[in-house]
């Protein structure tokens, strides 16, 4: 069965400092996307960053960047230069070509400190 | 414009109640979600519309009744609830992931700000 795994229940990171979010996936769908998303205590889902299994580039938007292996199913989500804001839950998910419904990971709360 | 609006923000109601949950979007998008999200979990899928046809229930108890009047605008309405029904209703749209084979950055899911329900 397809699945996706955030390891990271919690991190503490310094403002400033890079973060790196990690998620890895199980498919044999040669076909899939893989998006990460930030949600604040407020409860706002707000989209990121997305990957396509046939992206030749790692997908990056402003700060954030994806650090996606292919062969090693992982796709963790890099946040350079941490802010306050940053703070929030992260839900890495995945959708495959044969199956139009997102699979999310676990979540993982990211605190950053000032 | 990647906005999902979502009213009422905050519902608190009786397990007699009758009170609706509204989303509309307009981005163009033919695909509709509605979410329950509790605390520290990630969101469950509950329904999918998919060019205002049902496409997708995921089990939910008939005490939720989804509808979509028309491409932009997607309600769920709420009768006899349990407490346990007690979460943050989460409302998203996206580009229909069945219009072809293969995934891209269009099948992203944009959602709105949620509704937050208590149930007493």
């Amino acid at each position: 069965a397809q699945k996706i795994t955030q390891t990271q229940p919690g991190m503490f990171v310094q403002e400033k400092e890079a973060v790196t979010l990690d998620c890895t996936y199980d498919t044999s769908d040669p076909s899939y996307g893989l998006f990460w998303y930030k949600q604040p205590s407020s409860g706002e889902m707000i989209f990121l960053i997305y990957q396509g299994s046939y992206d030749q580039q790692n997908a990056t938007e402003g700060r954030y960047s994806l650090n996606f292996q292919k062969a090693r199913k992982s796709a963790n989500l890099v946040i350079s230069a941490s802010q306050l804001g940053d703070s929030a839950m992260y839900f890495c998910a995945f959708l495959m070509d044969s199956n139009y419904q997102l699979i999310w990971g676990a979540g993982t709360k990211l605190i950053i400190k000032p | 414009d990647t906005e999902v609006t979502q009213t009422p923000k905050h519902l608190v109601m009786g397990m007699t109640n009758k009170k609706s949950l509204k989303c509309e979007q307009h981005m163009g998008h033919r695909a509709m979600y509605w979410y329950k999200q509790k605390a520290k979990k990630p969101p469950e899928l509950m329904f999918v519309y998919s060019y205002e046809k049902l496409s997708i229930n995921e089990s939910v108890p008939s005490r939720f009744s989804p509808e979509c009047p028309n491409s932009s605008l997607l309600n769920l309405h709420l009768h006899a609830l349990q407490p346990e029904d007690s979460a943050l209703y989460l409302c998203a749209s996206s580009q229909d992931p069945r219009r072809t084979s293969g995934r891209t950055s269009t099948d992203t899911q944009y959602f709105g700000p949620g509704t937050r329900l208590t149930v007493l």
